[in-house]
């Protein structure tokens, strides 16, 4: 049982340029999400997805894009990649909402991703 | 709308005394609380978290937090520190859509 898997663990990249960071988990969560994680200002959320299918936007999703084929993978997507990007992104799941019910739903985090735009 | 703040960027004790770490909470309805801890190069763990039960939570590794509605706190408490409590830890409210909003985080140090 691997958890939240993420890849890869450190990627840079030139303005402009376009990736994908992936994200796959073997708990068959219906709940993923992607942070990310910038000095002083926490976690924020980027985009999220209640099911295969079913994306939202979160708090700050400019530039990014996600999709949910199936239920173990939810890859984001940088498809311009801007300095402002540089972060820690951190992917995480949970069997439900978070909020919905909070008893059977804490979020499974990955190690994250160290991604430099230059 | 929700809001988080912890009140501490930095925290430092020396092992075997106890860690106090403060958050404070805005809501327009009963939340759902956490604590979060991240180790260094690591995905975040749940330490603890309150769900309208009992108001004084326990948690893993020696960890509790007590709620108080009156001063919308939820701080995090442990009467002894370790060397492996080093570490950063997040305070975070979650509405009942799943949005989850973090606070800036406190990083601990324990001096031997």
């Amino acid at each position: 049982n691997a958890g939240v898997t993420q890849t890869p663990k450190f990627q840079v990249l030139k303005t402009g340029q376009s990736m994908t960071l992936q994200c796959a988990q073997d708990m068959n969560h219906e709940y993923m999400s992607w942070y990310r994680q910038d000095p002083g200002m926490g976690l924020r959320l980027i985009h999220y997805s209640v099911g295969a299918g079913i994306t939202d936007q979160g708090e700050v999703p400019n530039g990014y894009n996600v999709s949910r084929s199936t239920t173990e993978d939810f890859p984001l997507r940088l498809l311009s990649a801007a300095p402002s990007q540089t972060s820690v992104y951190f992917c995480a799941s949970s069997y439900s909402s978070p909020g919905s019910n909070p008893n059977n739903s804490p979020l499974h985090f990955g190690n994250g991703t160290r991604l430099t735009v230059t | 709308a929700q809001s988080v703040t912890q009140l501490d960027s930095h925290v430092s004790v020396s092992e075997g005394t106890p860690v106090l770490l403060r958050c404070n909470y805005s809501s327009s309805y009963s939340p759902s609380l956490f604590w979060y801890v991240q180790h260094p190069n690591k995905g975040l763990q749940l330490l603890l978290k309150y769900t309208s039960a009992a108001t004084l939570v326990k948690g893993i590794n020696g960890f509790e937090a007590e709620f108080k509605k009156s001063e919308t706190s939820f701080h995090l408490t442990k009467p002894s520190a370790h060397m492996s409590d080093a570490a950063e830890y997040f305070c975070v409210v979650s509405d009942s859509w799943g949005k989850l909003q973090f606070g800036a985080g406190t990083q601990v140090v324990v001096t031997p």
